[in-house]
């Protein structure tokens, strides 16, 4: 599976934007980017996902570079219960329902009030 | 969205006891089902694969035979940590993925915390 870089950690203060990097340039063609945000003792939650256009869900958006290697989760406004692990992954579209999701170390976002 | 369920919440256990950990999903069919466990500070580790009706499939590294996971029907997923020692301890996370999608999102439970005395 191709890999994914992210930030260890980012902060941000309540009510402002909030862009998370990550870095994935070895993806390939079939790959979706997914995100997933885990909170303090809770099982990961499902943020949005995409493949090569931007994404825009109630939760977030999503921005992927023209060249795919890269792309940017947008809070828009961050809260205080947006503060999280947020990790970036890359799943192959290829295979179906029983690929994988393999969890990098993630970006772990404070939010100050 | 989508709601997995997990049993038990948390769970305490002496030595060399099994515990049995299930996995639900309430509002779908889960065809595949993934195992996880995370230690304090650290990412979640893939263990294990299962799709309905048959065998799990287990990450490089997995016992199989302490970690026993049956997938009987399309909404329970069981696992079994037989003979548990101390260093079992962890947070057990199931997730479901709903196969009639082709790039199904997968869900996850609210997690396991197993402490083993």
């Amino acid at each position: 599976d191709a890999k994914t870089t992210q930030p260890n950690s980012m902060e941000s203060n309540e009510e402002e934007p909030v862009h998370l990097p990550c870095n994935h340039s070895t993806i390939s063609g079939t790959d979706y980017i997914h995100w997933y945000r885990q909170l303090p003792s809770q099982g990961p939650e499902y943020v949005i996902h995409g493949l090569t256009s931007n994404v825009n869900n109630r939760m977030a958006s999503l921005a992927i570079a023209e060249d795919r290697k890269s792309s940017t989760l947008i809070l828009h406004r961050a809260t205080l219960r947006d503060a999280a692990v947020y990790y970036c992954i890359l799943r192959d579209k290829v295979g179906g329902a029983t690929n994988k999701l393999i969890f990098g170390t993630g970006t772990l976002l404070a939010v100050q009030p | 969205g989508a709601v997995v369920s997990q049993h038990p919440s948390w769970v305490i256990c002496k030595s060399g006891t099994s515990v049995k950990i299930e996995c639900r999903s309430l509002d779908f069919q889960a065809t595949t089902m993934f195992w996880y466990r995370q230690f304090p500070k650290q990412s979640l580790m893939l263990m294990a694969t299962s799709n309905e009706g048959s065998k799990a499939t287990y990450e490089q590294g997995v016992e199989k035979d302490k970690f026993l996971i049956n997938h009987a029907s399309l909404t329970l997923s069981t696992l079994t940590v037989t003979s548990a020692h101390p260093e079992d301890s962890s947070f057990y996370i199931c997730s479901a993925r709903d196969g009639r999608f082709y790039v199904g999102t997968q869900y996850f439970g609210p997690g396991t915390r197993l402490t083993v005395l």
